[in-house]
């Protein structure tokens, strides 16, 4: 069990520039999910998949941002036309669906920085 | 509307006594509750959960306990320790087992550990 991993770790972009962080999920997990964490905030909601399907987005998911799944296995959390506000900490987690609770486990995070 | 509430900001106890984190929660339809710790630039790790069925859940030197009548949790950490010094988040979902959203957190409480 590797955990979840992201990358890039940190990623630094001008205003307008698209960037995209990748996340692997535990192996054996089925639902995967996007969360955004700002100073002094804690983690919100984006976005989850079970498997290769988006079942729920958040308000806070513009359309600027876009999630894919494409193979139940990794997923990609595209940002176009990037704004300071996006500048933010990105978390992918991953979890069992229909195991006991719904413990979600957290990969460390990519950094986004929109200067 | 903050639907998870952690109201200190920071906590500071002393090496070896017992430390009380509290969490309240406005949803009535939340039945599973978990603690995450998070250092800075790392992503939240897994701590500890309660399923709405219990009041109490034991592992090691962490407790939590859920009152349900009053909407609150506390983590308790006994004997506190060095690393423990970290930012802890609870966080609330609706469904166990499954379900339709993610976690929905508090804004965290810093503890610091004194020696």
């Amino acid at each position: 069990d590797t955990g979840v991993s992201q990358d890039p770790r940190h990623k630094i972009t001008k205003r307008g520039q698209n960037v995209t962080f990748r996340c692997d999920p535990i192996s054996e997990h089925n639902r995967l999910y996007w969360y955004r964490q700002t100073l002094g905030q804690g983690p919100e909601f984006l976005t989850y998949f079970q498997n290769e399907a988006q079942l729920e987005k958040s308000r806070l998911l513009s359309d600027r941002f876009s999630a894919e799944r494409p193979k139940g296995s990794f997923s990609t959390l595209e940002i176009q036309r990037t704004e300071q506000g996006d500048s933010a900490m990105y978390l992918c987690a991953s979890s069992l669906a229909g195991s006991a609770g719904n413990t979600i486990y957290f990969g460390e995070g990519s950094w986004l920085t929109v200067v | 509307d903050q639907q998870v509430k952690q109201n200190s900001p920071s906590l500071s106890v002393q090496e070896g006594r017992i430390s009380i984190l509290n969490c309240d929660y406005t949803n009535s339809m939340f039945d599973y509750f978990l603690w995450y710790k998070k250092y800075p630039a790392e992503g939240p790790t897994f701590l500890i959960s309660i399923s709405s069925i219990k009041d109490k859940n034991e592992d090691g030197r962490f407790t939590v306990f859920l009152n349900k009548s009053a909407k609150h949790l506390s983590l308790h950490i006994v004997p506190s320790q060095p690393g423990d010094s970290a930012v802890y988040f609870c966080a609330a979902s609706g469904y166990s087992g499954g379900g339709a959203d993610g976690l929905t957190f508090g804004k965290g409480t810093h503890l610091i550990i004194q020696p």
